[in-house]
């Protein structure tokens, strides 16, 4: 299994909402990171986990709130967003940050915030 | 800042042309680069890398090419396909806090194949 999963592929969501989106590997790795990528514009990095432990925070707005409840699961927890959170937020994991570090990204949730 | 760019946002090729694609960078320390593909409604997709002591590096239909002097690489599809049909992305390995190496994308290419 060489895929990363993200669930919803869809979200939209009132401002007061809170809402969680989901990632899910299976190939061992040990690192997993969240990114937000706007329309025509590069993945921007947002948390990374490594060994299920926070190690890079891209000073992201508490709003959004990462968990890595094992080494398989990411979450990305959301309250209060404003509209201009509204993009692709995408899932990736690798075997480790190493230097030749592969990463392999999830489809993406699309999110809209109303 | 250090930064990682490309030239041409938009490149469009006839189905059976070779296509080129460049990308700039300013860190000389640089010492990995990667290529992605980013097709419609997916996540990236690692294509080929390569080293900084290598100038070339070759895949299936896909050659990297690295020019330290003018920190310069590009990306060379052999025959492009419909299925080519994307956005490319280099990407720069660079050593954060943690001793992670986490990339740096640049902005990204759209490829346009035409039959």
């Amino acid at each position: 299994d060489t895929e990363v999963t993200q669930t919803p592929k869809h979200l939209v969501m009132g401002m007061t909402n809170k809402k969680s989106l989901k990632c899910e590997q299976h190939m061992g790795h040990r690192a997993m990171y969240w990114y937000k990528q706007k329309a025509k514009k590069p993945p921007e990095l947002m948390f990374v986990y490594s060994y299920e432990k926070l190690s890079i925070n891209e000073s992201v707005p508490s709003r959004f709130s990462p968990e890595c409840p094992n080494s398989s699961l990411l979450n990305l927890h959301l309250h209060a967003l404003q509209p201009e959170d509204s993009a692709l937020y995408l899932c990736a994991s690798s075997h480790s940050g190493s230097f030749r570090n592969e990463q392999f990204f999830g489809p993406g949730t699309r999110l809209t915030v109303l | 800042g250090e930064s990682v760019g490309l030239h041409l946002p938009t490149l469009s090729v006839q189905e059976g042309d070779n296509s080129i694609i460049n990308c700039a960078y300013s860190n000389s320390a640089s010492d990995y680069f990667i290529w992605y593909k980013q097709e419609s409604g997916k996540g990236p997709q690692f294509i080929i890398d390569i080293r900084s002591n290598m100038d070339k590096r070759q895949g299936q239909r896909v050659t990297v090419l690295l020019n330290k002097t003018v920190k310069h690489l590009s990306l060379q599809i052999a025959a492009t396909q419909p299925g080519d049909s994307a956005v490319y992305f280099c990407a720069e390995n660079r050593l954060r806090s943690g001793g992670s190496y986490i990339p740096t994308f640049g902005r990204g290419t759209s490829l346009i194949v035409h039959p």
